[in-house]
């Protein structure tokens, strides 16, 4: 099975602040990488999928690169609805894994 | 608009079974395959299995292997995910979501499993 790794596990930031979330894989998963956001007491919402593919009526201060092994998620301009618990998944291969996940406080 | 709705909170003794239902609309139902997600308290996602509405065919997470049956209705859109032989582990809330990469969730459904 492929085991997902996030950094950091939590992070405190301020509203303005550009944030970046890393998310690995234990090994190759080309571009199958998807992003989540979840708020408490809320299901995930999809943010990304592809690796760098926004959904439908995500805002564009949302953006995800990378390939292979390493990826990020990157928030352009924090906004106080922007504070949540991001998870990454690999969706490359059987079973789909997710990252234990990223959360992001208010500083 | 897409929408997933699930059955209501439950609360089962040890050793019981839990079914738990997942109601589509929006889209035709047979076009996406439909997860499983758990996540217990406080903790992360954990993906459980997969069911292809159109033909009904399922690929589980071995962790649930001979416990979990997913199974679906196309009369009503409606898929299920039976847990046996519940533990105090399995207290969670069960997620379904749509598509290959989860685009859409379901609001999720509380399982508590207690003596």
């Amino acid at each position: 099975d492929i085991q997902m790794t996030q950094s950091p596990s939590s992070l405190s930031a301020s509203v303005g602040d550009r944030v970046t979330i890393t998310c690995r894989a234990s090994q190759g998963i080309s571009n199958y990488l998807a992003w989540f956001q979840q708020k408490p007491g809320k299901a995930p919402k999809s943010l990304i999928y592809a690796a760098s593919s926004l959904q439908s009526g995500v805002p564009s201060k949302f953006s995800g690169s990378g390939s292979g092994t390493d990826f990020t998620l990157t928030i352009s301009s924090l906004q106080p609805e922007d504070f949540a618990t991001y998870y990454c998944q690999q969706y490359n291969s059987y079973p789909p894994s997710f990252g234990p996940g990223t959360k992001v406080d208010i500083k | 608009q897409v929408q997933l709705v699930q059955s209501g909170a439950e609360v089962k003794k040890p050793g019981a079974s839990v079914k738990v239902s997942c109601k589509a609309s929006g889209y035709t139902f047979t076009s996406y395959y439909m997860h499983w997600v758990r996540q217990a308290p406080g903790q992360g996602l954990e993906w459980m299995g997969i069911i292809n509405p159109s033909g009904g065919s399922t690929s589980y997470a071995q962790k649930f292997q001979g416990r979990v049956t997913m199974t679906r209705d196309t009369s009503t859109s409606t898929v299920y995910m039976e847990l046996s032989s519940l533990r105090s582990e399995d207290t969670a809330v069960y997620y379904c979501a749509s598509g290959t990469t989860g685009d859409y969730w379901g609001q999720g459904t509380l399982v508590t499993v207690s003596s």
